[in-house]
């Protein structure tokens, strides 16, 4: 079964910094989405995408964030100048019709 | 402001027992899903519905458009099904609002 791939699982990062998750989705699906869940709570939306551009942001998704599609297969999420509060779950997931999350990866701002 | 509610949000049943989850979201939707969150952190999609009923081995999930109301069941409950369940009211190209979800323990 197709899968979305999320590089690295886990993402330890000093105050400050810069990091790029990555995610390889599911190649013939269009629309593609970062969220991100905060120990103990909810799944929150971050961005979506579609045709090589921005669809959709959340409040959260100001401007240290951004997205790319550098290449045909991966999808990116930089968060400049990361923040203690910046330390979550963030998951890639891609749709057709159907959903399909990546396994996430776990951010860690020290 | 919630857009979706999800109750219960602990759920404790016996092996063996019939669970249901219920979701009711106030945003129009094109599709509902339902999640499950293992507690590693990864999410599985188990069902999109947008309308009527689907059923996938011992899930059972269900939507009433009209009343915007979904509810999960899942028959004959077993300890691997102990997770968080979160539904998700949305479509695609649009943003998911998601429930709290709802932290199920099944107890041998």
């Amino acid at each position: 079964e197709p899968e979305v791939t999320q590089t690295p699982s886990h993402q330890v990062t000093q105050m400050g910094q810069e990091v790029i998750l990555r995610c390889v989705p599911i190649s013939n699906h269009l629309y593609f989405y970062w969220y991100r869940q905060i120990l103990g709570q909810k799944v929150e939306f971050l961005v979506s995408f579609y045709n090589n551009e921005i669809s959709e942001k959340s409040e959260i998704f100001d401007d240290q964030f951004s997205v790319e599609r550098p290449d045909g297969s991966n999808f990116t999420l930089k968060i400049r100048s990361t923040k203690l509060e910046d330390s979550a779950m963030y998951f890639c997931a891609s749709s057709e019709w159907g959903f399909t999350f990546g396994s996430g990866t776990r951010l860690t701002v020290v | 402001k919630n857009e979706v509610e999800q109750s219960p949000q602990n759920l404790t049943a016996q092996e063996g027992e019939f669970i249901t989850i219920n979701c009711s979201y106030s945003v129009g939707i094109s599709a509902l899903h339902w999640l499950q969150q293992h507690p590693g952190g990864g999410i599985v999609s188990l069902f999109m519905l947008s309308s009527g009923k689907k059923k996938h081995g011992r899930l059972i999930a269900t939507i009433n458009i009209q009343e915007k109301h979904s509810s999960l069941h899942i028959t004959a409950s077993h300890p691997r099904d102990s997770a968080v369940y979160i539904c998700a009211a949305g479509g695609t190209g649009n943003q998911f609002y998601f429930g709290t979800g709802t932290s199920l323990t099944v107890i041998p």
